[in-house]
């Protein structure tokens, strides 16, 4: 039981230059988030899903797309990187309403 | 933004000393939870409090909530070194979004 993976866990982009980030769960959850943590600012919710081919936007969506196409699987898409963009990266899976959410390790993205 | 402040931003104690960092957040919630973050990596949930409890015990940790004053504490008692880490309040507002304080950074002094 893996829990929460991310992939990858560093990547240097060019401005301009795309990128997806991919989030995996084995718990079976239905809820996944995407979130952005800079210095300062907590953690901060870029697109979220309730369930396999839903998604919904969050506080800082512009500039990301996302899709859940399988149900363990939740992908961040960045078409054209900023370096406003440069940030730590977190996905998380929850099972349900009101429930406790579980965090991956995070993926550390600079863009230049 | 719904999104907590929590207080002090920083914090520094001697070990077995008791630990209390408080969140406040903006408008009526369903529940408030409590994460910790050790450098460098992913949260970890610590305590969940619905918005019809009052107070929550877990361990070494008790959590309150007052919805008239919005606000939630955290109380750490007899701190060990492994507690040093980063702690944040998130607030759901419906049920399926969160939103994350800005953490109050807690240092352990052995």
């Amino acid at each position: 039981n893996a829990g929460v993976t991310q992939t990858p866990k560093f990547r240097v982009l060019k401005t301009g230059q795309s990128m997806t980030l991919l989030c995996a769960q084995d718990m079976n959850h239905e809820y996944m988030y995407w979130y952005r943590q800079d210095p300062g600012m907590g953690l901060r919710l870029i697109h979220y899903s309730v369930g396999e081919g839903t998604t919904a936007k969050g506080e800082v969506p512009d500039g990301y797309n996302v899709s859940r196409l399988k149900k363990q699987n939740f992908l961040l898409g960045l078409e054209s990187a900023a370096p406003s963009q440069t940030s730590v990266y977190f996905c998380a899976s929850m099972d349900g309403l009101l429930g406790e959410q579980y965090f991956g390790p995070g993926t550390r993205l600079t863009v230049t | 933004s719904q999104q907590g402040e929590e207080d002090p931003q920083a914090l520094s104690i001697q070990e077995g000393e008791n630990a209390t960092m408080n969140c406040s957040y903006k408008t009526s919630i369903n529940n408030l939870q409590w994460y910790r973050q050790n450098s460098g990596r992913g949260l970890v949930h610590l305590i969940l409090i619905r918005s019809n409890e009052r107070e929550k015990h877990s361990g070494r940790l008790r959590v309150t909530l007052d919805t008239s004053k919005k606000s939630s504490s955290l109380l750490i008692t007899a701190s060990r070194a492994a507690d040093t880490a980063s702690y944040f309040c998130a607030t759901d507002l419906r049920g399926n979004q969160f939103y994350f304080g800005t953490g109050t950074s807690l240092t352990v002094i052995p």
